[in-house]
């Protein structure tokens, strides 16, 4: 039971090309998460999907799309790399709208991506 | 927009000792989760407390919920340099919607 698997865990981009990050889960969990963690600001949410087929926007969705491809994907894409996109990103699943009252995130390893 | 806050930021305590990371929020919440982060590694989910009051307790750390004043602690007890982490507290608004706070760096020292 792998639980929540990210690739790739390390990335260097030039300012301007293009990537997707691919974030897979063997859990049966309806909802999945995509974040970005900076140094001194936590986690932040940039989009999410509460089942296969919708997305809905999070904190911080500019410069970035996503793809809820079935139940077990949820892919992280970006167009065009700036810089400021430099972050750790990370992705989690829930159980959330299962009949479960809470809402626990598990996380995948983290995808490290520096834009230069 | 809701918004998080931790303090402290930083926390460097010697082993045996107690201390209380702090976690406010700024709107109403269903549940509030505690989390933990080792350096370089992913989060791993410590707490969920669902209602005021709610206390929650595992090992040295415990958990409390006071949802008038919108405040969270995390308290340690007798700290051990095992717990050295990164510890998250998070709100979530209408089920999916996530806020984290900042972060409390903690480093237990001998």
């Amino acid at each position: 039971n792998a639980g929540v698997t990210q690739t790739p865990k390390f990335q260097v981009l030039k300012t301007g090309q293009s990537m997707t990050l691919q974030c897979a889960q063997d859990m049966n969990h309806n909802s999945m998460y995509w974040y970005r963690q900076d140094p001194g600001m936590g986690l932040r949410l940039i989009y999410y999907s509460a089942s296969e087929g919708t997305t809905d926007k999070g904190e911080v969705p500019n410069g970035y799309n996503v793809s809820r491809l079935n139940k077990r994907e949820f892919s992280l894409r970006l167009e065009s790399a700036a810089p400021s996109q430099t972050s750790v990103y990370f992705c989690a699943s829930s159980e959330w709208g299962q009949g479960i009252a809470k809402n626990i995130q598990y996380f995948g390893a983290g995808t490290r991506l520096s834009v230069l | 927009e809701l918004k998080v806050e931790q303090n402290p930021l930083f926390l460097s305590m010697q082993e045996g000792k107690n201390y209380t990371i702090y976690c406010n929020y700024s709107t109403t919440s269903d549940r509030l989760y505690w989390y933990r982060q080792d350096p370089g590694k992913s989060l791993e989910s410590l707490f969920v407390l669902l209602s005021n009051g709610a206390v929650k307790q595992e090992g040295r750390l415990m958990a409390s919920l006071d949802t008038k004043a919108r405040l969270s602690t995390l308290h340690i007890t007798a700290a051990v340099h095992d717990l050295s982490a990164t510890y998250f507290c998070a709100v979530d608004k209408g089920g999916n919607q996530f806020y984290f706070g900042t972060g409390t760096s903690l480093t237990v020292i001998p």
